[in-house]
């Protein structure tokens, strides 16, 4: 399994207080991703990044900021949750760019937004 | 736009049986396309890929794929399931080198004993 560890695994928060999820990798891959995962709507792609410092949105960026200091690390933030926030986020990695590249994926973290 | 549809939200089939899964696509040029796996309470594992070459595809734990141009097609076949199938199957799309990889909404399997 490739090395992926999410945290928390599980968070409970109130409406309006910000939240930091972190994606540790030991892979050295250069490319990470935040998924969010939702019934009927399968995965859809948060933010990526293709470098320490070089971030660019996915499809349902708003309200979410991200950051990357580190190869190693990927951090997913929500300034102010809300309850539509409430969802199974995934990171996942892949070693270089293109639609052709395999995912691998972290076991997820079930945030519940109150 | 690349989109992918999964016609079936749920599947079930007796263990022993065989398995068929749909997917269509929709890509103006030749598509990478994927199937994953998701058992619960995990994240997705990839089963197999398709870009070009021979349409049938053959991945892990014995599935399947054919790629069906003429159908936008890509559907995912195992001759027989074990109860450990039971799972969430994802079918995504990507394209050239910086298109993201899209993902279609699920079919989840259930196994009859």
């Amino acid at each position: 399994d490739a090395g992926i560890t999410q945290s928390p695994r599980h968070k409970v928060t109130e409406t309006g207080t910000p939240v930091t999820l972190r994606c540790h990798q030991t892979e050295n891959h250069r490319y990470m991703y935040w998924y969010r995962q939702d019934p009927g709507h399968g995965l859809r792609l948060i933010h990526y990044s293709y470098g320490v410092k070089d971030t660019d949105k996915g499809e349902v960026s708003d309200g979410y900021s991200v950051s990357r200091s580190k190869t190693e690390d990927f951090l997913l933030t929500l300034e102010s949750a809300t309850s539509s926030q409430t969802s199974v986020y995934f990171c996942a990695i892949s070693e270089a760019q293109g639609a052709g590249e395999k995912l691998f994926f972290g076991s997820g973290t079930q945030l519940s937004v109150l | 736009a690349q989109s992918v549809t999964q016609p079936d939200i749920h599947i079930t089939v007796s263990e022993g049986a065989s398995l068929e899964l749909r997917c269509n696509y929709s890509y103006g040029a030749t598509p990478y396309l994927f199937w994953y796996v998701q058992s619960p309470g995990q994240g997705l594992q990839l089963l197999l890929k398709y870009f070009s070459g021979d349409t049938l595809v053959q991945g892990i734990k014995g599935f399947e794929a054919e790629f069906k141009r003429s159908q936008s097609s890509f559907n995912l076949r195992k001759p027989s399931v074990h109860w450990s199938d039971a799972a969430e199957y994802f079918c995504a799309v990507g394209g050239g080198r910086d298109d993201k990889i899209i993902f279609g909404k699920g079919t989840r399997l259930h196994i009859l004993p």
